[in-house]
C-alpha cells in the first residue's frame, strides 16, 4: 500500500461545479498537510496548507480527519482554470524531513 | 513566481554519464528539498539540505548525491546515470524543515 493515496481520476466536471478530492495517508505520525496543484508539464504550486480544524480560501475547501488519516479538498464553483493535476502531500515528522506527495488526481473543468 | 530558480531547464544525456543540476533557493529560505517526478506520477523525494547538511533521504541510491551552499544554493548529482533517471528534477526551498515548500521550474533529464 502506498503511503498517501488519491483518488484515481481524471475528474471531468462542468464549469460551475463542486467537486471533492479524497487522500488517505498510512502514516499516523505525519505532522503537516498541503494541497498543491500542477498544471501540465509545470512545478507543483501550493494550493492551501491543511489544519486540524478545517481551513478555507475562497471556493477552496480543506479538511483534515487525523483519526482516519484521511484529507479532502472541496473546490465550489469551479472554473476553467482550475483544470489541473491536485497533489495531496503530508509530512511525516519533523525530523528528516520528508514531504510524501500523493500520485495526484486530474481534473479537467469544462465548458 | 515563487522565486526558485534551476539550471538547466532541459538536459540529454547518455546512459552512464554523470550530470549536476543547480538550484537557486527563495530569499530568506535556508531549506532546499529535491525531488524526481516520473511522467504521471507524483514527486518522489531524494533528499532535503538544511544550513548545508543533508537532513534525510529518500530511497534513493548513493550515485544521487547534493551540496547546499551557504548561501543555500544547492546542487544535486547524479552519477552513471541510468535510463529510469530520465524524468522531471525538482527542487523546492523553504523556510525551515516543515513549512510548505515552494517549488522551481524544474530540469527535465533525459537519459538515451
Amino acid at each position: 500500500r502506498k503511503e498517501v493515496e488519491q483518488d484515481p481520476g481524471p475528474f471531468n466536471v462542468p464549469e460551475g461545479a463542486t467537486v471533492a478530492f479524497n487522500c488517505t495517508y498510512s502514516n499516523s505520525a505525519s505532522q503537516s498537510f498541503f494541497w498543491y496543484r500542477q498544471d501540465c508539464r509545470k512545478e507543483p504550486k501550493l494550493l492551501m496548507s491543511v489544519y486540524s480544524s478545517g481551513n478555507e480560501d475562497g471556493r477552496f475547501t480543506a479538511q483534515l480527519n487525523r483519526a482516519s488519516q484521511y484529507i479532502s479538498l472541496l473546490i465550489r464553483d469551479s472554473k476553467l482554470s482550475d483544470s489541473a493535476t491536485y497533489l495531496c502531500v503530508v509530512n511525516r515528522d519533523n525530523y528528516g524531513q520528508n514531504f510524501v506527495f500523493g500520485p495526484g488526481t486530474r481534473l479537467s473543468v469544462l465548458p | 513566481e515563487t522565486g526558485v530558480t534551476q539550471s538547466p531547464t532541459h538536459l540529454i544525456k547518455t546512459r552512464g554519464q554523470q550530470v549536476t543540476l543547480r538550484c537557486s533557493s527563495q530569499s530568506g529560505h535556508n531549506t532546499v528539498s529535491w525531488y524526481q517526478q516520473a511522467l504521471g506520477q507524483g514527486p518522489q523525494f531524494i533528499f532535503q539540505y538544511y544550513r548545508e547538511e543533508e537532513n534525510g533521504r529518500g530511497n534513493f541510491p548513493p550515485r544521487f548525491s547534493g551540496l547546499q551552499f551557504p548561501n543555500y544554493s544547492s546542487e544535486l548529482n547524479v552519477n552513471a546515470l541510468e535510463l529510469d533517471d530520465s524524468a522531471l528534477y525538482l527542487c523546492a526551498s523553504s523556510i525551515g524543515t516543515s513549512r510548505e515548500q515552494y517549488f522551481g521550474p524544474g530540469t527535465r533529464l533525459t537519459v538515451t
